[in-house]
């Protein structure tokens, strides 16, 4: 099965709140991120958290991390409709080599309805 | 700093033919990857380089594909020869030492016909 999976589509009226899971199989995961890809373009860093964290707050957007059930959500306040876009989730582990790879899930497609 | 620039951003070629995607990273990074992303298997990495040299290439799908790194501004893909399954878009990232946020390009779009 995936390392990291995610639901495929969410759709949220414009001003509520949106809320992305994703779940990881790694319990030796060391960080865990949340890339935004607008359409047409590249994936955009927009928040991540270590694994010893159970939450972190950036603005409008909250990532709880629950280690346990291996469990990761991005909650987006007030949803705008400039936040449709795919967001993925992706997890990365201490490397001995030389760089820190990533393992993405499929993304989430966002759609803001007004 | 313009970030990660990728050439060309579409790329129609018919099967069989050579195709080479280019990427120049943002400056002073000094670790680059290329991904893959398709429908069906989503982002995949294919290989990274760090200070120039490939560190792990077991993403890479076959022997057609191939990839360089002359020097720490510029990268190539290369598909030879190329297939329909190959379509799909290529993003090359960069990091400034391998274990900082990655920073993707936008990407080339490829279809092979």
């Amino acid at each position: 099965g995936e390392d990291v999976e995610q639901s495929l589509f969410l759709s949220v009226r414009e001003g509520d709140s949106s809320v992305i899971n994703c779940t990881y199989t790694d319990s030796s995961s060391t960080y865990l991120y949340w890339y935004k890809q607008e359409p047409g373009a590249g994936l955009q860093l927009l928040t991540y958290i270590f694994s010893n964290m159970d939450m972190k707050q950036d603005q409008r957007l909250t990532v709880l991390l629950n280690k346990k059930d291996k469990h990761l959500s991005l909650r987006i306040a007030d949803t705008q409709t400039g936040d449709s876009a795919i967001y993925f989730c992706a997890e990365s582990k201490n490397s001995s080599g030389s760089a820190r790879q990533l393992t993405f899930g499929s993304g989430t497609q966002l759609t803001v309805l007004p | 700093d313009a970030g990660v620039i990728q050439s060309p951003r579409h790329e129609v070629t018919e099967m069989g033919q050579e195709v080479t995607l280019r990427c120049k990273p943002i400056s002073g990074h000094n670790s680059l990857f290329w991904y893959r992303q398709t429908m069906m298997r989503g982002l995949e990495l294919l290989i990274y380089f760090n200070n120039n040299v490939p560190i792990d290439d077991s993403g890479m799908p076959e022997d057609r594909f191939s990839a360089k790194m002359p020097n720490a501004s510029f990268s190539t893909l290369k598909i030879q020869p190329s297939e329909p399954r190959d379509s799909a878009v290529y993003f090359c990232a960069s990091s400034r030492t391998g274990f900082d946020e990655q920073y993707f390009g936008p990407g080339t779009r490829l279809t092979v016909t």
